[in-house]
């Protein structure tokens, strides 16, 4: 099965700072990679993907970067506010899916 | 509000009683999902529909657990006999399954979940 490393487990940043949060996965089928946020008492909420045939994606403060021969992905928040205060999952996937598979995540603190 | 709705929002109960759980879907989706996630972890996966049939189950699901999808729409997950163990946040998604298209993903949108409390 796949295996899904997130880094860091935990950040801390300053209102206007850039976050970024590295995922490195091993299933060389994977060619879909959504990021979900989810914000506490909520359920995850898919903000960004991107498929195995683009490097990048933006859409507005937030991007994400594939590097598929190396297998890792990263997600940009530029400018950070305290309602990106959340925890993010990177979800690696082939598009063929049945469910969804989470590792623990990334939980994010933006200091006012 | 369309999008998937889960009652109750908070549940408590004491060890050894029965609860029950609802998820109604966004209303075109036909796929129905369920998680389990405990503090500090993300959801786990635990079983889903695809229409009325249930397709899958993890092996997280004990013989205390029973998801049921009469009808193709709303979904019901009831455990038995509730453990402490049992503690979690419960969340249902949806899906459209666009399988059939090449290429395609089928996004999961995530209900706000029970939280269950055993005592």
């Amino acid at each position: 099965g796949e295996n899904v490393e997130q880094h860091p487990s935990t950040l801390s940043v300053q209102e206007g700072d850039s976050a970024v949060i590295k995922c490195t996965y091993s299933d060389s089928a994977s060619n879909y990679f959504p990021w979900y946020k989810q914000e506490l008492g909520k359920g995850p909420q898919l903000i960004i993907d991107i498929r195995s045939n683009v490097g990048e994606k933006k859409d507005q403060r937030i991007a994400v970067t594939l590097n598929k021969t190396a297998k890792h992905f990263s997600l940009h928040i530029t400018e950070t506010q305290p309602e990106d205060s959340a925890v993010y999952f990177c979800v690696p996937l082939e598009t063929s899916y049945d469910k969804v598979i989470f590792g623990p995540g990334t939980s994010l603190s933006v200091i006012p | 509000d369309t999008g998937v709705s889960q009652n109750p929002r908070h549940k408590i109960t004491k060890r050894g009683q029965n609860v029950t759980f609802r998820c109604d879907p966004i209303s075109e989706h036909n796929r129905l999902y369920w998680y389990r996630q405990t503090l500090g972890q993300g959801p786990e996966f635990l079983t889903y529909f695809q229409n009325e049939a249930q397709l899958e189950k993890s092996r997280l699901l004990s013989d205390r657990f029973s998801a049921e999808r009469p009808k193709g729409s709303f979904s019901t997950l009831e455990i038995q006999r509730t453990e402490q163990g049992d503690s979690a946040m419960y969340l249902c998604a949806s899906s459209f399954d666009r399988t059939y298209q090449l290429d395609s993903y089928n996004e999961q949108f995530f209900g706000p979940g029970t939280r269950l409390t055993v005592l």
